[in-house]
């Protein structure tokens, strides 16, 4: 009964070498959030998309890109990834349904994919 | 800048006491409130939510409080079970849909 899946679980990728990381959902909710979570640390908002709209974090690398072909599917690509990236990517999902009290729209998180940069 | 604290990294509680993990936070924009609980190898879970509204939500045994002019949120988990063993974050939003999260508490309950 998985809500929100992302594969693969570890990703192992070189020094440079662009890597995409992919989340699906059927939950069908309109909001799909990226967040990296390095060690001990706490999860950091890259970017989101509110249906198709895409609204990037300020202090989000121009490294990092994402893209949202569908309404299950949301991808992270990482250009050339550094050994500062290596860390878990966290995939989420919220309703964000029009007129709905927002303080309602709690995310629903995958598991993550732990990202290593060999 | 970290907008939403969580000053104790770990918590070590007796089965069937009072837990109660902390939260601070600096921008008083922030209106709406959760607590997620995760598990090793998986996503934040939610848990509970608050907005600025209340000073008091309740479900079950969990309770969350907020002290707006304190910038201080708290949950507390009565009575705590070994099941609750997990990292809890607090997450914090100005318009209820992007969250700034806290670093985690690590909450151990021993039997």
């Amino acid at each position: 009964d998985a809500m929100v899946i992302q594969n693969p679980r570890y990703q192992v990728t070189q020094f440079g070498k662009p890597v995409t990381l992919s989340c699906s959902q059927t939950l069908n909710h309109n909001v799909m959030y990226w967040y990296q979570q390095k060690s001990s640390q706490a999860p950091k908002l890259l970017f989101h998309y509110y249906d198709k709209d895409f609204n990037n974090e300020a202090d989000t690398p121009d490294n990092f890109q994402s893209r949202r072909p569908n309404t299950s599917f949301c991808f992270l690509d990482i250009r050339s990834p550094g050994l500062g990236d290596a860390a878990m990517y966290l995939c989420a999902t919220s309703r964000g349904a029009i007129g709905q009290t927002f303080w309602l729209d709690e995310q629903y998180f995958g598991p993550g994919t732990r990202l290593t940069v060999t | 800048d970290q907008q939403v604290k969580q000053n104790s990294p770990s918590l070590s509680v007796q089965e069937g006491r009072i837990s109660i993990l902390n939260c601070d936070y600096t921008n008083s924009m922030f209106d709406y409130f959760l607590w997620y609980k995760k598990y090793p190898a998986e996503g934040p879970t939610f848990l509970i939510s608050i907005s600025s509204i209340k000073d008091k939500n309740e479900d079950g045994r969990f309770t969350v409080f907020l002290n707006k002019s304190a910038k201080h949120l708290s949950l507390h988990i009565v009575p705590s079970q070994p099941g609750d063993s997990a990292v809890y974050f607090c997450a914090a939003s100005p318009t209820g849909n992007q969250f700034y999260f806290g670093t985690g508490t690590s909450l151990t309950v021993i039997p």
